[in-house]
């Protein structure tokens, strides 16, 4: 059981470029997210998804894009990197077979937009 | 707007208790998560509270008051490994998390 993955765990871009982030999970989890950590800063929601097909913009959408095409990967985009989205992004996941549930993170992928 | 308040970091010695507070403005409340943050690794769950009280788990205790927006993260007989960043996130009435910015914790010999 590996939980959360993400790939990759690094990456430098220059701004302009674009790029997919992946996440995937193999506990049969409906609800998927995406956040940004930034330093002194809490945990912000980029995206989420509540299944397979589905997806919903969080607090901080601007400049990403997402897609879930299968139930157990949850994919992020950045079209146009800029220096702005140079942070530390989790992936999450939840059962969301109750309205609160506990989110299970993943390992982080560390980006940095030059 | 949503707010949640956590001292940006604390310092306690090994073998001791630290209490680590966080107070929350949200619209709605549908409970209180502390998570545990190692430094370069992912947030792992330590507890969720709805209800007013104490809930213990091991060396580990979490208070909340819904009255007046507060809750706490007891630790007790601190380990080296407790060394970490605490994060509180409350869940709004949209079952939306709203985060803290964490506590780190240095915990000396």
């Amino acid at each position: 059981n590996a939980g959360v993955t993400q790939t990759p765990k690094f990456r430098v871009l220059k701004t302009g470029q674009s790029m997919t982030l992946l996440c995937a999970q193999d506990m049969n989890h409906e609800y998927m997210y995406w956040y940004r950590q930034d330093p002194g800063m809490g945990l912000r929601l980029i995206h989420y998804s509540v299944g397979e097909g589905t997806t919903a913009k969080g607090e901080v959408p601007d400049g990403y894009n997402v897609s879930r095409l299968k139930k157990q990967n949850f994919l992020l985009g950045l079209e146009s990197a800029a220096p702005s989205q140079t942070s530390v992004y989790f992936c999450a996941s939840s059962h969301g077979k109750r309205e609160v549930d506990e989110q299970f993170f993943g390992p982080g992928t560390r980006l940095t937009v030059l | 707007g949503q707010n949640i308040d956590q001292p940006t970091e604390m310092t306690a010695t090994e073998g001791a208790i630290v209490q680590i507070n966080c107070t929350y403005q949200t619209s709605g409340f549908n409970g209180l998560f502390w998570y545990q943050q190692h430094a370069g690794e992912a947030p792992t769950f330590l507890s969720y509270n709805v209800l007013d009280g104490l809930e213990e788990k091991g060396r580990f205790s979490s208070f909340l008051s819904r009255s007046k927006g507060y809750s706490y993260l007891l630790l007790k007989e601190l380990q080296m490994k407790d060394s970490a960043s605490y994060l509180c996130a409350v869940v709004d009435s949209n079952y939306q998390l709203i985060w803290g910015a964490g506590t780190k914790l240095i915990i000396k010999p």
